[in-house]
């Protein structure tokens, strides 16, 4: 079966950096996406990587190694307003989105 | 660019009605639109996808007959929830994927959200 996982929940301070893994076992591979999710919003999209390697935006940036079936989002110089859901989902074969169960971010001051 | 709309953003109904859902692409033509559900602290459940101008495809355990679905334009799909009951009460998303973008030819554009309540 397809399979996604992302640790639940994390906790970071104010200012720290954090990271977040996401693991998969899909059925073929087209890429890798990490959105933002605020409580009782649609996400929004951070980033796309279907190459091995590192991509940088800003204060986000996204980690992929296909061979491992590994991703990483990280984030620097954490904002309370970073506090949100962060939702790894991989692009299988057919190009549908499996969506792992997504990393709850609370921020502390 | 890239915008999604939905409407209505929340809609409370009572149990046995049912409720339609407009999903928008509002800059760019939709050949494909998601609609997905999400319970409080869950992830996105994909309900369906939709192509314009052909049947919904619908994953595993969601029911057709109660979830219609009709992508009648490159801009436009819309989700009726029928005979509505409580259970039904979610948080309702639908996505677009834009055909002509270039390297994200497959990324997802969100619409807001809908969130139904049933009493």
């Amino acid at each position: 079966g397809q399979n996604i996982d992302q640790p639940t929940e994390m906790t970071a301070t104010e200012g720290a950096i954090v990271q977040i893994n996401c693991t998969y076992q899909t059925s073929g591979f087209n890429g890798l996406f990490w959105y933002q999710q605020h409580a009782g919003e649609a996400p929004t999209f951070l980033s796309y990587n279907v190459l091995d390697g590192l991509e940088e935006k800003g204060r986000f940036s996204s980690f992929l190694s296909r061979s491992k079936g590994y991703s990483y989002l990280l984030l620097k110089e954490l904002q309370m307003k970073d506090s949100a859901s962060y939702l790894c989902a991989v692009l299988d074969s057919n190009y549908q989105l499996i969506w792992g169960a997504g990393t709850k971010l609370i921020i502390k001051p | 660019g890239a915008v999604v709309s939905q409407h209505p953003s929340w809609v409370i109904c009572k149990s046995g009605t049912s409720v339609k859902i407009e999903c928008r692409s509002l800059d760019f033509q939709a050949t494909t639109m998601f609609w997905y559900r999400q319970f409080p602290k869950q992830s996105l459940m994909l309900m369906a996808t939709s192509n314009e101008g052909s049947k919904a495809t619908y994953e595993q355990g969601v029911e057709k007959d109660k979830f219609l679905i009709n992508h009648a334009s490159l801009t436009l799909s819309t989700l009726t929830v029928t005979s509505a009951h409580p259970e039904d009460s979610s948080f309702y998303i639908c996505s677009a994927r834009d055909p002509s973008t270039d390297r994200f030819s497959y990324e997802q554009y969100f619409g807001p959200g809908t969130r139904l309540t049933v009493t």
